[in-house]
């Protein structure tokens, strides 16, 4: 069975660009959640997806979006692009109905995207 | 103060050494998980607790509840477990994770 893919890989943008990231979750996953981390913040909560429905979204300025197809595919896109956006970005996705990991359903990875803002 | 404290934030030890990884939190939860990053940056999930004790292979996590903290440990650490590690409780609250580096 596939694993979590992720693409592009790795992106170099300029500030002021956007950037729009994919995320495939693995087959029958209905759940998506997407993360950015960096070295000084660690691992930060951007935005949950659960049947094309947007269920919980952290604590992110309104650049950055996301939306989830019909086939649970993921898209984040980031607008006016900042400096401090460099990161990396992580999508994992879960059988379970919820991504939350206050419950027993098991995150699963995708390699994430390295993003440079220059 | 962070909801959720990890110690060590960084730890070396030798090939074959006893490894605890300490997760400290102080909001109510359901389940917590322990995650791996290696370098590069994939992550995979170790362990989901709910309560007591659970082991894979070399890899032992523990929890209790009525404390709020939760412990990792490897035992005979190897090379190959040198990587981050990161205890999360729930979708918005993570452990800045422990940096482990175990030299042959």
């Amino acid at each position: 069975k596939a694993g979590v893919t992720q693409t592009p890989r790795y992106l170099i943008k300029t500030r002021g660009q956007q950037v729009t990231l994919s995320c495939s979750p693995i087959s029958g996953h209905r759940s998506v959640s997407w993360y950015q981390q960096t070295p000084g913040q660690g691992l930060q909560f951007l935005f949950e997806y659960f049947s094309e429905t947007q269920r919980n979204k952290g604590n992110f300025p309104g650049r950055f979006s996301g939306r989830q197809f019909s086939n649970s595919r993921s898209e984040m896109n980031v607008s006016t692009l900042e400096l401090g956006d460099s990161a990396l970005y992580l999508c994992a996705s879960s059988l379970g109905t919820s991504g939350d990991f206050d419950t027993y359903n098991e995150q699963f990875f995708g390699p994430g995207t390295r993003l440079t803002v220059l | 103060k962070n909801e959720v404290e990890q110690s060590p934030q960084n730890l070396t030890a030798q090939e074959g050494e006893f490894i605890t990884i300490n997760c400290s939190y102080s909001v109510g939860i359901s389940a917590l998980h322990w995650l791996q990053q290696h370098p590069g940056g994939g992550i995979v999930s170790l362990f989901m607790l709910s309560s007591g004790k659970k082991k894979h292979g070399r890899l032992i996590a523990t929890i209790n509840i009525q404390e709020k903290h939760s412990s990792l440990h490897i035992t005979a650490s190897h090379p190959r477990d040198s990587a981050v590690y990161i205890c999360a409780v729930k979708k918005l609250v993570f452990g800045q994770g422990t940096r482990l580096t175990i030299n042959p």
